[in-house]
């Protein structure tokens, strides 16, 4: 069965700081997916990015980079010089290719608050 | 990214009463929805799945009878939550499926309050 671990309840930090956000996944399938997704208050889903299995690929987008680990079964997530605007819950997911692929398994969030 | 129109936003309504919601996708024919609840501060759960012309599957746990789903068309799909109690209360987003390929796409989610 599929499982998504995200350690980190609530995270705090001042402007301009860095942060990682962890999540570390479990699955028995060879092919699967890994997303992130950023929830401000409003509650819509702001997608951030999608993984594959075989793409083990470091990524960088302006202040926001991913660590993708199969060795450890990871893909943590980075913002650099946070702001304001970052503070929301951040979701990792995780979708299986057996199961269709866009059926997403999601963690239990991390709550970031960056503090001006 | 696709667009994904998801209404109500926001609902109050009566213990015992129901609510429909509508999700449509409005540049794709989407055969596939999932339908997702999110309780405060909790994670977001896969509620059911459904495809269009055919019964919803409801995960574990899930009242297939509390929780109507039609996929009638497919742009468009309803989740009705029949006979509401304040425990449904909860936020519910839909996600239609556009492909393997892509990214997941999601409505803007309808926050229900049931009093």
């Amino acid at each position: 069965a599929q499982k998504v671990t995200q350690a980190q309840t609530e995270i705090s930090v001042v402007e301009k700081e860095d942060v990682t956000l962890d999540c570390v996944y479990e699955t028995r399938d060879t092919t699967y997916y890994l997303f992130w997704y950023k929830q401000p208050p409003s509650g819509e889903l702001v997608f951030l990015i999608r993984r594959n299995s075989f793409d083990e690929q470091n990524e960088i987008s302006g202040r926001y980079s991913w660590n993708f680990q199969k060795s450890t079964s990871s893909f943590n997530f980075t913002i650099t010089a946070s702001q304001v605007v970052d503070s929301a819950v951040y979701f990792c997911a995780l979708s299986e290719a057996r199961t269709g692929a866009n059926n997403l398994f999601f963690g239990t969030g991390t709550r970031l608050t960056v503090i001006p | 990214g696709a667009v994904v129109s998801q209404h109500p936003s926001r609902v109050i309504c009566k213990s015992g009463t129901s609510v429909k919601i509508e999700c449509r996708s409005l540049d794709f024919q989407a055969t596939t929805m999932f339908w997702y609840r999110q309780f405060p501060k909790q994670s977001l759960m896969l509620m059911a799945t459904s495809n269009e012309g055919s019964k919803a599957t409801y995960e574990q746990g899930v009242e297939k009878d509390k929780f109507l789903i039609n996929h009638a068309s497919l742009t468009l799909s309803t989740l009705t939550v029949t006979s509401a109690h304040p425990e449904d209360s909860s936020f519910y987003i839909c996600s239609p499926y556009r492909g393997r390929n892509t990214e997941a796409f999601f409505g803007q989610g309808t926050r229900l309050t049931v009093v």
